[in-house]
Parts: structure tokens; C-alpha cells; sequence
């Protein structure tokens, strides 16, 4: 079945060791989204690729950068995490920005120690 | 900011039941989609409504927009314990190169089989 994959699904990492989540869909999608999840709250879009050009939300923290190397993959670096960077990470694709429905992955579960 | 303020922030009801949650919105919009988050799982679309459409249906699920009020309604009908999730409402401005879809506060609904 076409879908989007987020490995792993639980991270555990120390404070300040970098960290990669990855994505992959097979949906052939344009767009690929990231997105942050602190418990109880909505999703907070990090940055999104369309096709290979790459849209920086202005508040997200430098501290995050994405690669996103082909159609089919994308992945989140953390360079530096901290406590505050403990959250669910979500990634999600869709064909044209805004216009339709975004598939969303199950999630990577990040733990900073 | 968030875009979407929903409410009640949590629901309780019993199976059988209707349930309605609310979504109010601050700008004008492209479309409107409401997404299901099953605790600690991504969100999986449900509907979208566009700007010049007042309502629309989709199995148990109907949603209503009204653009004058910057409102939506989502209504569940004959819940389910299966519906306990998290509801978030999701807007899209549709400005011209402004390519974003921003998720609001969410409620959370249980239903008591």
C-alpha cells in the first residue's frame, strides 16, 4: 500500500548529540511537510519541501535542518537537541500545497535525555 | 499564532451520541479540512470543505463552513468508541505564494461505549 514511513518511531537521544528522523512515502508526492508535536497541542509545521525547493518556517529554530536528497525521502536533523526539543515528529506529504489533503506518517517519538 | 481555535478543548459522550466541535478561524481562506489524531499516532484526513462551499457530507461525518463568521462545525453522528481521538481543524489561507496549512488547538473526544 502507497503510504509515508517515519523511522524509528521512538528516538532517544542526549542532550546535545545530533539526531536524524527519517521519511519516506510512496506516493510520488510534490510536497513533504515536518511538523512538531508537543503533547496536547496541534502540530507546528517546521519546514516543507516542494519538490527540491525548501520552505523555512521564519520561527522555526536553527537548530533544525532537513535533506531532503530525492522525490522519496526526506530527513530531520537536530543538530544540537535540548529537553525542549522532546516531542512528537510528524512528517507528511501531498501533492500541491494547500490544495489537497496531506498524508501524515505515524510519527517518530523523540526523547532528549 | 494558530490560525484555528477549536472548541470545547475536550468532549465526553456516550456511544450513540452526536458529537459537534467547533472551529473558529482568524483570516480568510482557501479551504478548510478537519483531521482525526488517534492518541500518539499521525493524523488522518477527513473531510475538506473550500471557501465557497456551506457544507458537505462524508459517511457519519458532516461539516459545515461559514465564511462570514470564520467558523466551521465538524459533527459526528451515532458515535463510536472507535471516534475517541483528537479533532483538529486545519486552514489554508490560499494567498499567492503563501503555501501553508495551519492546524488548530484541536479538541479531544471520548466516547464511553
Amino acid at each position: 500500500d502507497a503510504m509515508v514511513i517515519q523511522n524509528p518511531r521512538y528516538q532517544v537521544t542526549q542532550f546535545g548529540k545530533p539526531v536524524t528522523l527519517s521519511c519516506s512515502q510512496t506516493l510520488n508526492h510534490n510536497v513533504m511537510y515536518w511538523y512538531q508535536q508537543k503533547s496536547s497541542q496541534a502540530p507546528k509545521l517546521l519546514f516543507h519541501y516542494y519538490d527540491k525547493d525548501f520552505n523555512n518556517e521564519a520561527d522555526t529554530p536553527d537548530n533544525f535542518q532537513s535533506r531532503r536528497p530525492n522525490t522519496s525521502f526526506c530527513f530531520l536533523d537536530i543538530r544540537s537537541p535540548g529537553l525542549g526539543d522532546a516531542a512528537m515528529y510528524l512528517c507528511a506529504t501531498s501533492r500541491v500545497v494547500g490544495d489537497y489533503e496531506q498524508y501524515f506518517g505515524p510519527g517518530t517519538r523523540l526523547t532528549v535525555t | 499564532s494558530q490560525q484555528g481555535e477549536e472548541d470545547p478543548q475536550a468532549l465526553s459522550i456516550q456511544e450513540g451520541e452526536n458529537a459537534t466541535m467547533n472551529c473558529s478561524y482568524k483570516t480568510s481562506i482557501n479551504n478548510l479540512q478537519w483531521y482525526r489524531q488517534n492518541s500518539g499516532r499521525g493524523l488522518v484526513h477527513l473531510i475538506l470543505i473550500r471557501s465557497n462551499e456551506r457544507e458537505k457530507h462524508s459517511g457519519r461525518l458532516r461539516v459545515t463552513l461559514d465564511t462570514s463568521k470564520k467558523s466551521s462545525s465538524l459533527l459526528i453522528t451515532a458515535s463510536r468508541a472507535a471516534d475517541t481521538a483528537s479533532y483538529f481543524c486545519a486552514t489554508d489561507p490560499g494567498h499567492r505564494g503563501y503555501q501553508k496549512v495551519t492546524f488548530g488547538t484541536g479538541t479531544k473526544l471520548q466516547v464511553i461505549p
